[in-house]
């Protein structure tokens, strides 16, 4: 099994650009979800998905945030615009719905907006 | 909605002394209880985790206790060493099974 894959690894972009995040969960795990790392906040979901189905996206911060699941095995979470404050490593992790519950995450995909 | 707090943020011990790691959270309907460690540039990945119908559960140097009353739960590390190094996690779940809550991480430094 390859992991949950997220693309890019690195980001760097100017404010006002838009910004693509993507991720490829586990095949089989049916719960995707995004989290914002950052030294200031520490790991913060922004929003899951169940069945590509979006569940809660209360922790999305803005508008300028928004995430996707056209299938189970894509999801992308785009920021439009960027801001520099937006700067943080974003993990996508997946699981099994009403298994043991462990997040596997993938290697994030650290971005900064200058 | 669930709130997870961790102390301390930062533990220094020397290498082969114990740690010990403390959180609370604050929704009495959370029921999973995991911890994830995080070495440096590299992704959170589970070490251990409980459930609500257990008060102890150990895997070699780490255990976790859980207290419901208290909605207290720890991970203690014992003969610690330098590759525990690391941020270390803890994290509720809710009882729907999907919203996992972490708390602010706690950097743990082993001194050899």
């Amino acid at each position: 099994d390859a992991g949950v894959i997220q693309s890019p690894r690195h980001e760097v972009t100017e404010m006002g650009q838009e910004v693509t995040l993507r991720c490829k969960p586990i095949s089989g795990h049916n719960s995707l979800f995004w989290y914002r790392q950052t030294m200031m906040r520490g790991l913060e979901l922004l929003i899951y998905f169940n069945n590509n189905v979006p569940i809660d996206d209360s922790g999305m911060p803005e508008d300028r945030f928004s995430a996707k699941m056209p299938n189970a095995s894509f999801s992308t979470l785009k920021i439009q615009p960027s801001e520099p404050r937006d700067s943080a490593v974003y993990f996508c992790a997946s699981s099994r719905q009403g298994a043991a519950g462990e997040l596997f995450f993938g290697e994030g995909s650290r971005l900064t907006v200058l | 909605g669930e709130n997870v707090e961790q102390h301390p943020s930062t533990l220094s011990v020397q290498e082969g002394d114990s740690a010990v790691i403390k959180c609370t959270y604050s929704d009495s309907a959370s029921n999973y209880f995991p911890w994830y460690k995080q070495e440096l540039g590299k992704r959170p990945q589970l070490i251990i985790d409980i459930r609500s119908n257990v008060g102890e559960k150990k895997d070699q140097r780490i255990a976790v206790t859980l207290n419901k009353t208290a909605k207290h739960f720890s991970l203690h590390i014992t003969e610690t060493q330098p590759e525990d190094s690391a941020v270390y996690f803890c994290a509720a779940r809710d009882t729907g099974g999907f919203k996992t809550i972490f708390g602010a991480g706690t950097r743990l430094f082993v001194k050899a």
